[in-house]
């Protein structure tokens, strides 16, 4: 049982480049999030999904593309990634939308340069 | 504008003492609030939690506290012990089917 799993671990990315950051959770939960953490701004939820086909935006979605075509799955996109953009990547899942707990995965270091 | 707000970066306590992690909110509308703890390198994960409906909630060294009026709230830890060396967030939710809201951390070193 790995819990939540994200791809990759770390990431240098030039200014213009995309990427695509991957989480993956075996808890078969319906609920899956993705957080970006900066010094001094705590963690801010980007999108999130409450189910397999469905997205939702969050606190801070704009430069940023999600898609969830498995339960498993939640994948975050970069299409022009920018300096802004740097940040640390948090994968979560819970049960549900109203669940106390969500599960976290271990993070994704961005850098953009 | 930041919801919840932890404004101590950090805290220093000396094994065995007790740790107080304190805890802010504006939203009034806030009815459920979490603790998580993060070592480096790794995820937030998930520590304790308290309703509105509750001023106090217990689980083993660790305590949470709500003052709803003051729109606080606080984490007890005793006693500490080195392992409890750690981030902490604290996060605020309007309830089911709302996002949870994060405050910036305090990083807890205790003193062997």
């Amino acid at each position: 049982n790995a819990g939540v799993t994200q791809t990759p671990k770390f990431r240098v990315l030039k200014t213009g480049q995309s990427m695509t950051l991957l989480c993956a959770q075996d808890m078969n939960h319906e609920y899956m999030y993705w957080y970006r953490q900066d010094p001094g701004m705590g963690l801010r939820l980007i999108h999130y999904s409450v189910g397999e086909g469905t997205t939702a935006k969050g606190e801070v979605p704009d430069g940023y593309n999600v898609s969830r075509l498995k339960k498993q799955n939640f994948l975050l996109g970069l299409e022009s990634a920018a300096p802004s953009q740097t940040s640390v990547y948090f994968c979560a899942s819970s049960y549900s939308l109203s669940s106390y707990e969500q599960y976290f995965g271990p993070g994704t270091r961005l850098t953009v340069t | 504008d930041q919801q919840v707000k932890q404004n101590s970066p950090s805290l220093s306590v000396q094994e065995g003492r007790i740790s107080i992690l304190n805890c802010d909110y504006t939203n009034s509308m806030f009815d459920y609030f979490l603790w998580y703890k993060k070592y480096p390198a790794e995820g937030p994960t998930f520590l304790i939690s308290i309703s509105s409906i509750k001023d106090k909630n217990e689980d083993g060294r660790f305590t949470v506290f709500l003052n709803k009026s003051a729109k606080h709230l606080s984490l007890h830890i005793v006693p500490s012990q080195p392992g409890d060396s750690a981030v902490y967030f604290c996060a605020a939710s309007e309830g089911p089917g709302n996002q949870f809201y994060f405050g910036t951390g305090t990083s807890l070193t205790v003193i062997p």
